[in-house]
């Protein structure tokens, strides 16, 4: 079973710069999510989709940061414009169902370097 | 305001030199305990979910427990293998519905076992 699939897996912008990232989740997972890692932390949930809706994007920056899940499949997430604080990884992750017994599984990330 | 901690932040072991992991909590509901590895440039790789108080799971080398409020991994003989992040993270209870349930991570505890 092919697992979470994100890119790019580097990018590297200058402050003020727009910068896109993109996932497509485990074949018929309804549920994704995009966290934010920054080093030497733990994963932090920005926003949760369950198929094309907006679940939970209660931790997203909005004035900068724009997600959108088109089809209930791929997701796109989008800074705009980028700080220096926004360097980090971010983990893109889905799972069967929302809610108890189904596990999230994670993608290899983007790590974003904001210069 | 969901919390999780993790000790120690490093440990350094050596091979078969069994040890645990520490993970408290601070949830108003607990809907599930999950714990992840991390390997460096890669995103967490799933290894137990846990629910209810008193609850057990093995996989290999370890074994992970819960209380009411902290949960144990426990690693037996460990091997250089086993090197990585552990990550320990709650999923609430959301009593007001809505289908929200993404992590909330601790910071990992960074573990070396040297051969």
């Amino acid at each position: 079973e092919a697992g979470v699939a994100q890119s790019p897996r580097y990018k590297i912008i200058e402050k003020r710069q727009s910068v896109a990232f993109w996932c497509n989740p485990i074949s018929g997972h309804a549920t994704l999510y995009w966290y934010q890692q920054i080093l030497g932390q733990g994963p932090k949930l920005l926003i949760q989709f369950q198929n094309n809706g907006v679940v939970d994007d209660s931790q997203l920056p909005k004035d900068r940061f724009s997600a959108e899940r088109l089809k209930g499949v791929d997701s796109t997430l989008k800074i705009q414009p980028a700080k220096l604080e926004d360097s980090a990884v971010y983990l893109c992750a889905s799972s069967l169902v929302g809610g108890q017994g189904y596990e999230q599984y994670f993608g290899p990330g983007t790590r974003l370097t904001v210069t | 305001e969901d919390q999780v901690t993790q000790s120690p932040e490093a440990l350094r072991l050596q091979e078969g030199e069994s040890s645990s992991l520490n993970c408290s909590y601070t949830v108003s509901g607990l809907r599930g305990l999950f714990w992840y590895r991390q390997d460096p440039g890669k995103g967490p790789e799933f290894l137990f979910t846990l629910y209810s108080a008193g609850e057990e799971k093995e996989k290999e080398r370890l074994k992970a427990t819960l209380t009411k409020k902290e949960s144990f991994l426990h690693i037996t003989a460990p091997k250089p293998e086993d090197s990585a992040t552990y990550l320990c993270a709650v999923q609430p209870f959301m009593y007001s519905g809505g289908g929200a349930d993404g992590l909330t991570f601790g910071k990992g505890t960074h573990l070396i076992i040297q051969p």
